[in-house]
């Protein structure tokens, strides 16, 4: 069963675009959803990450918009761009070990 | 500063060969981890450890051993390789058991 389910599997935006990934969870213990980007042959990089106490966080660019009442969470990309084409994971956590990803969404961004 | 140190990059193993996948992390790290990531399901927590002695199984542990002698290191041990077990590997490493650091991965192939 898949604890953190994640959408879309691919999206293709223009340059300047702003993709929007979302994700979903059951977990209430959940305390922790960070999000991390991928580049083809490479591990996952921590991008951002939210705690359940706070509705939106922004980094740069990306910003994570929270909702706890309705267990879902988003990543948004403002004014994307070519360089910004890689894999997106949402994750879960809580504790040391059950951390938990979704499924990955490929970006492609188009110049 | 190398971070999260994964060898080897690529390897081919026949069906019921062992091998040993290395990790070393060089930030002083006590909470380290073993994933796999396949096609369409993201990454997927093997086994884990808080602490140099301390190890225990994640969602996906059989056919795998794991030990951790020292705080640099991690290694993983595939006991008798299965075609089931082609995937790429990825080691993390996290001071604070969140915000995870990962390796560059290892891509296993069994045949």
């Amino acid at each position: 069963q898949q604890q953190v389910k994640q959408s879309p599997q691919s999206l293709i935006v223009q340059k300047g675009g702003i993709p929007i990934i979302n994700c979903a969870y059951e977990n209430t213990a959940f305390d922790y959803f960070p999000w991390y980007q991928q580049f083809p042959g490479k591990g996952p990089a921590l991008l951002i990450a939210i705690r359940p106490d706070v509705s939106e966080k922004k980094e740069g660019r990306f910003t994570i918009s929270f909702n706890k009442s309705a267990k879902q969470f988003s990543l948004h990309i403002m004014d994307s761009q070519p360089g910004d084409s890689a894999t997106y994971f949402c994750a879960a956590q809580t504790g040391a070990n059950n951390l938990f990803f979704g499924t990955g969404t490929r970006l492609t961004v188009i110049p | 500063n190398a971070g999260v140190t994964q060898t080897p990059k690529f390897q081919v193993l026949k069906t019921g060969q062992s091998m040993t996948l290395q990790c070393a992390q060089d930030m002083n790290h006590e909470y380290m981890s073993w994933y796999r990531q396949d096609p369409g399901m993201g990454l997927r927590l093997i086994h884990y450890s808080v602490g140099a002695g301390i190890t225990d199984q994640g969602e996906v542990p059989n056919g795998y051993n794991v030990s951790r002698s020292t705080t640099e290191d991690f290694p993983l041990r595939l006991l008798s390789a299965a075609p089931s077990q082609t995937s790429v590997y990825f080691c993390a490493s996290s001071g604070n058991s969140y915000g995870y650091t990962f390796g560059s991965g290892t891509r296993l192939t069994v045949v």
